[in-house]
């Protein structure tokens, strides 16, 4: 089944609020990874987060990894039209890429 | 530098025909994955591979088969397709431990 859970779902939001999804591995991972993708595209890389407890920024978007590697957060500040798109984690336990569901991000201008 | 290349990006089958998806990538990496993506399903592992000559099971391998005799391409074979093999389907690769590149993927529709 799958191994990592991602909340929510979906998220509707009107322009210049904030955002937060969560992902949630019932394993250890030695990193996860955080992508993007556009409607009809496919995933892009955003980043990758190897350290318990580490925490990374891009412009408006914080990246957390939990201190137990079994959890992470992505949160935007100030979100823009421009956000829209799937944010998917991806967690490496082993070999394999384990993707959560992904949330769906729509933004209200 | 191409990145990851699939082809082909539409097919339609009907239900018992066989066919492959191809995959390449001319980054020289070493693993390679196939990702089936279905509404609220997010990206679901079928097959990968960490080299040449190595491939294993993800989480949904039944019906499809892959090889990967070369570092370069990694083909998905489906067997005798069905249609709850409608999907969008994603090749990626990466070096060991680093981010994952992706095809544009193929869309495909088993009738």
């Amino acid at each position: 089944g799958q191994q990592v859970m991602q909340i929510p779902q979906y998220q509707h939001v009107q322009e210049g609020e904030d955002f937060t999804t969560y992902c949630n591995s019932s394993t250890t991972l030695s990193n996860i990874q955080w992508y993007k993708q556009r409607p009809g595209g496919h995933p892009v890389f955003l980043i990758q987060l190897v350290k318990s407890g580490e925490v990374k920024k891009q412009k408006r978007l914080t990246f957390q990894f939990g201190e137990a590697k079994k959890n992470s957060s992505l949160h935007i500040t100030a979100t823009q039209t421009t956000d829209v798109g799937t944010y998917f984690c991806a967690g490496r336990p082993g070999n394999q890429f384990y993707f959560g569901t992904g949330t769906s991000l729509t933004v209200i201008p | 530098n191409a990145g990851v290349t699939q082809t082909p990006k539409f097919q339609v089958l009907k239900t018992g025909q066989s066919m492959t998806l191809q995959c390449a990538q001319d980054m020289n990496h070493e693993y390679m994955s196939w990702y089936r993506q279905d509404p609220g399903m997010g990206l679901r592992l079928i097959h990968y591979s960490v080299g040449a000559g190595i491939t294993d099971q993800g989480e949904v391998p039944n019906g499809y088969n892959v090889s990967r005799s070369t570092t370069e391409d990694f083909p998905l074979r489906l067997l005798s397709a069905a249609p709850s093999q409608t999907s969008v389907y994603f090749c990626a690769s990466s070096l060991l431990d680093s981010p994952l590149h992706f095809g544009n993927g193929t869309r495909l529709t088993v009738t």
